[in-house]
């Protein structure tokens, strides 16, 4: 599973408070995805990065920040929770030589 | 903008049906497919994926998927299923170049022992 953690698994948390999911992979991959997937909508692209302290926006960025200060760590911020955020988050690698994308095991995350 | 159709919302077969998912993409240029499964509960795992060469693609736990570039169709099958696919399916493209896949909307397979 190209070695990729997240943490944490499961988090319960009250609207307006901020919340940090964190991915970890341990085969220093370029490439790093935050993805969240609900009922209905399949996967859709919160942020990207292409490198240490690069990154850029995908299709539902609002109300997400992330940041990577190495490349092992790829963090998501919800800076105020809303139940809207309510969902399953998966973090994904890009493989160099394949262009494949490896999943992380996901954070299930319910906003109250 | 690329995008990726999968016809088959809901699929409900019995065990030693066989399967065929739909998998449409829009782009016209050199594009790299994929299939990916997600157990109940689980993560997206890779199944196939079609780079170039031999169109039919074989992948793990029996499943096959042909690519016809004339339809822009990458669809998936399985002769034989079994109640352990039980799974959605999801189907992923990629524009030569890019590095952000596109993903369908997923397939939901229920197999009844």
């Amino acid at each position: 599973d190209a070695g990729i953690t997240q943490s944490p698994r499961h988090k319960v948390t009250e609207t307006g408070t901020p919340v940090t999911l964190r991915c970890h992979q341990t085969e220093n991959h370029r490439y790093m995805y935050w993805y969240r997937q609900d009922p209905g909508h399949g996967l859709r692209l919160i942020h990207y990065s292409y490198g240490v302290k690069d990154t850029d926006k995908g299709e539902v960025s609002d109300g997400y920040s992330v940041s990577r200060s190495k490349t092992e760590d790829f963090l998501l911020t919800l800076e105020s929770a809303t139940s809207s955020q309510t969902s399953v988050y998966f973090c994904a690698i890009r493989t160099g030589g394949t262009d494949t994308q490896y999943f992380g095991p996901g954070t299930r995350l319910t906003v109250l | 903008a690329q995008s990726v159709s999968q016809h088959n919302h809901h699929v409900i077969l019995s065990e030693a049906a066989s399967l065929e998912l739909g998998c449409n993409y829009s782009y016209g240029g050199t594009v790299n497919l994929f299939w990916y499964v997600q157990y109940p509960g689980q993560h997206l795992q890779l199944l196939l994926k079609y780079f170039s060469g031999d169109p039919l693609v074989k992948g793990i736990k029996g499943f096959e998927a042909e690519f016809i570039k004339s339809k822009f169709s990458f669809n998936l099958r399985k002769p034989s299923v079994q109640w352990s696919d039980t799974a959605e399916y999801f189907c992923a493209a990629l524009s030569g170049g890019s590095y952000i896949p596109t993903f369908g909307r997923g397939t939901s397979l229920i197999v009844h022992p």
